[in-house]
This record gives structure tokens, C-alpha cells and sequence, in this order.
């Protein structure tokens, strides 16, 4: 039971450039999430999904595109790479429900020159 | 809008002493909140939630109290050791949402041996 993975752990980009960053989770849990996390800043939603065929906006949405591939996967896209999206990004996920505890992957850290 | 306070600064103390974490929010009522460890390098882990009709939860050294009058968590770690230096983030959740919860930017915790 690995829990929530992420791929690939370290990145680096060129302003312009695209990228997937890949999440997947084996406890068979219906949401899942990516966040953004930056100094001073806290973790910040970018895109969730709440269940399989579902994607929702979070609080900063702007740059990126979200899928939902299947129950275990979920990848995040950055169509164009610009150097404010240089930060530490998080997947998670959750069993579903209105009160769940939310579990982390390991994180990718994302440079864009 | 939304706002979420956690301890300002970094919190030192001598091991074997109690820690004490604050989590202030404003502007909205979270109908449970959350507490996670993060430590550097790696997404963060979940250890407590407490829920609004609730005023204190403990779970081994750990306790947490919720405050809806004050709109304040507080965060104890009682008979501290160096290896819960980490950072701790809460994660308010107001009812009703959809699936987001929103995180504190931290509090850096280091315990001196």
C-alpha cells in the first residue's frame, strides 16, 4: 500500500515549456487534490476532484488544467510554464464525505527560469 | 474574505515542556477543523480533527481545543521531544463547502534538547 505517489519529484522548466505532473493513490478514495504550497503562503487549492468524472476549481485555478484519468489517477498540466508557478506542488486525497482527513503524496518541486 | 492566523513566528522550547500552537481564523465558521505535521521535504500528515460542538480532543500527547466564541484552535503537545520538531499547519472547514479545506501557512516547532 504505497498511498499517494507523485511524479516527478523535481523539475525544472523553461518559461513557456509544459509539463504533467502525475498523482496517483491505491486506497481506493473518491476525491482527490492538488495543491500548491509556497513560503509565508500555506497550501493553496489549485484544482479537485470531489469523485471520478469530476474536476472543480479551487483558489488559484489560473494556469493550470486538471484530469481526472480514472478512480486512482490525477494529473495537473501546466500548458505554458511561467516563473510564478515555480513552487512545491502536493497531491492528496480523501475517502469523501464532509469531514475527511486528507492524505498527502511526497510532492513535486517545480523551477521555472 | 477568508483568513487563517497561526503562530507568526517560529516556536522554540526546551524539550520535556509543553508546546503550545494558536490557529486564529476570521470571517467564517468552520464546522470542523484540522491539525497536520509536516516535516521538510515531505506533505503533510494528518494527526487531529476536532468538530465545532466539540471543545477538546486529545490523542496520546497531543490535544486540541476549538473555541468558536473566540474563533481560535489551540494546538498542545505536552511532554515535548526533539522529534516533534516540525511544522504544524490547521485546516479550518466551514459547512457546507464542497471538498476544500484551507490551510494556515504554519508554525515552525523546534524542541531543544
Amino acid at each position: 500500500n504505497a498511498g499517494v505517489t507523485q511524479t516527478p519529484k523535481f523539475q525544472v522548466l523553461k518559461t513557456g515549456q509544459s509539463m504533467t505532473l502525475q498523482c496517483a493513490q491505491d486506497m481506493n478514495h473518491n476525491s482527490m487534490y492538488w495543491y500548491r504550497q509556497d513560503p509565508g503562503m500555506g497550501l493553496r487549492l489549485i484544482y479537485y476532484s470531489a469523485s471520478e468524472g469530476t474536476t472543480d476549481k479551487g483558489e488559484v485555478p489560473n494556469g493550470y488544467n486538471v484530469s481526472r484519468l480514472n478512480k486512482r489517477e490525477f494529473s495537473l498540466r501546466l500548458e505554458s510554464a511561467a516563473p510564478s508557478q515555480t513552487s512545491v506542488y502536493f497531491c492528496a486525497s480523501s475517502v469523501d464525505g464532509a469531514s475527511d482527513t486528507q492524505y498527502f503524496g511526497p510532492g513535486t518541486r517545480l523551477t521555472v527560469l | 474574505s477568508q483568513k487563517i492566523e497561526q503562530n507568526s513566528e517560529a516556536l522554540n522550547i526546551q524539550e520535556g515542556k509543553t508546546a503550545t500552537l494558536t490557529c486564529n481564523y476570521t470571517n467564517y465558521s468552520p464546522a470542523y477543523l484540522q491539525w497536520y505535521r509536516q516535516d521538510p521535504g515531505r506533505g503533510p500528515v494528518f494527526l487531529l480533527l476536532i468538530r465545532e460542538n466539540e471543545k477538546e480532543k486529545r490523542k496520546e500527547r497531543l490535544k486540541v481545543t476549538f473555541d468558536t466564541t473566540l474563533k481560535q484552535s489551540l494546538f498542545h503537545i505536552t511532554a515535548s521531544q526533539p522529534a516533534d520538531s516540525a511544522t504544524y499547519l490547521c485546516a479550518p472547514r466551514a459547512s457546507g463547502s464542497a471538498r476544500q479545506l484551507t490551510f494556515g501557512s504554519g508554525t515552525q516547532l523546534t524542541v531543544l534538547p
